[in-house]
């Protein structure tokens, strides 16, 4: 399946900075959802978004859906330890998540 | 509790010698999948089902059986594993066939060595 590009691939912040991770597809999508997988376990559903120009919030967490809805969003405002993890885009193909490769948040305290 | 349970959660094994992981869900979902996830390549997806009897292929296929005879159950089958099946495992289901509106489920993994 059509992979989405997920980027940074790696980020490494003080607690209490903020964080974004991009997902950019090629092509139109129908929605985009995102996961938290913390070290040693596995993925977890965050949220959905279908509708373009789509803005979310789940506490210190904002996601948003392009205008063109072929790029997505999540930014996490002061981030905590709690925080650390990677996280993953995700497009819905029909029959299948195709997940984008991740990115890898590192919270120092 | 809602979840989806795989067994084993870890697996040492040697070439050939066939083995199965399973899966069962307890949330009556229609669509079940199974991913592996390799370092640098991510999740791909390996097979899914969209209810009984109704198994496709995914991504990356090759060297794997699957079988839905129940709703809530979806094995995983390596007849003849080779090493380059090492791999972290995760079966995963959703209660709607394309997904709109639900996320998936992911059990807790399966760390599956070959040698």
């Amino acid at each position: 399946g059509q992979q989405v590009m997920q980027i940074p691939q790696y980020q490494h912040v003080q607690e209490g900075e903020d964080f974004t991770t991009y997902c950019n597809s090629s092509t139109t999508l129908s929605n985009i959802q995102w996961y938290k997988q913390r070290p040693g376990g596995h993925p977890v559903f965050l949220i959905q978004l279908v509708k373009s120009g789509e803005v979310k919030k789940q506490k210190r967490l904002t996601f948003q859906f392009g205008e063109a809805k072929k790029n997505s969003s999540l930014h996490i405002t002061a981030t905590q330890t709690t925080d650390v993890g990677t996280y993953f885009c995700a497009r819905d193909s029909g029959y299948a998540l195709n997940f984008g490769k991740g990115t890898s948040l590192l919270v120092t305290p | 509790e809602a979840q989806v349970t795989q067994n084993p959660r870890y697996l040492i094994t040697v070439t050939g010698k066939k083995l199965t992981v399973t899966c069962s869900q307890n949330m009556n979902h229609e669509y079940m999948s199974w991913y592996r996830q390799d370092p640098g390549l991510g999740l791909r997806q390996i097979y899914y089902s969209m209810n009984v009897e109704v198994t496709d292929k995914g991504d990356v296929p090759e060297g794997y059986k699957v079988s839905r005879k129940e709703k809530r159950n979806f094995p995983l089958i390596l007849e003849s594993p080779s090493p380059n099946q090492t791999s972290l495992y995760f079966c995963a289901s959703s209660p709607a066939v394309q997904g709109v509106g639900y996320g998936y489920t992911f059990g807790s993994g399966t760390r599956l060595t070959v040698v």
